[in-house]
């Protein structure tokens, strides 16, 4: 049951220039998408969300994208720092019952050459 | 910060045994949650817990699992009998009631059945 999908297993982007990172969901029912940085032996951390009534949204040097038409989500970071380098995942949330449990992707995992 | 916490870190066990992974989640969070993800593969949804109450629960959680809250503070899953295939590395979330979709999470704890 693959309802958010990030089809790049990996990227590898140079320190300072943009990195792009892609989910596609297929539940129209999602509404809330976030996206989470998690590095080896942690848990994974917050990083930004953006709600299904907006199209994008800001935190620094991370942007959050959505296209609701396409299905589709993308977080760019802006510039590219080597700390950044960890595995990204896309979550959506489906508020049902209350429980609002998030449906995650499988990751991407970002690595930032200096 | 307050951060979620997780205990043990790294558990091996004989298949057969039963395993309690502990969890205290951030003090005023009112939504509890426990997620597995197995190596190389994505995050999945185990069972979230409102009001002293499962609110959802996953396929995955069968009658072998089980959660509590047995006091203010600590946050509990059990599994009765570990089989090979509940290796993985198992997180506890908690939220607020603030409807924002973020999940924070803890380390995890490994768990590792022989």
């Amino acid at each position: 049951d693959q309802q958010v999908k990030q089809n790049s297993p990996s990227l590898s982007v140079q320190e300072g220039r943009i990195s792009i990172l892609n989910c596609d969901y297929t539940n129209s029912m999602f509404d809330y998408f976030l996206w989470y940085k998690k590095y080896p032996a942690e848990g994974p951390t917050f990083l930004i969300s953006i709600s299904s009534i907006k199209d994008k949204n800001e935190d620094g040097r991370f942007t959050v994208f959505l296209n609701k038409s396409a299905k589709h989500l993308s977080l760019h970071i802006v510039p590219s720092q080597p700390g950044d380098s960890a595995v990204y995942f896309c979550a959506a949330r489906r508020a049902q019952g209350g429980s609002e449990k998030l449906v995650f992707g499988k990751g991407t995992k970002l690595t930032v050459n200096p | 910060e307050p951060e979620v916490t997780q205990t043990p870190s790294h558990q091996v066990t004989q298949m057969g045994q039963e395993v309690i992974l502990r969890c205290v989640p951030i003090s005023n969070h009112l939504y509890f949650y426990w997620y597995r993800q197995i190596l190389g593969q994505k995050v999945e949804f185990l069972v979230s817990f409102y009001n002293n109450e499962i609110s959802e629960k996953s396929e995955i959680f069968d009658d072998q699992f089980s959660v509590e809250r047995p006091d203010g503070s600590n946050f509990t899953l059990k599994i009765r009998s570990t089989k090979l295939e509940d290796s993985a590395m198992y997180f506890c979330a908690s939220r607020t009631s603030m409807n924002t979709g973020e999940l924070f999470f803890g380390e995890g704890s490994r768990l590792t059945v022989l």
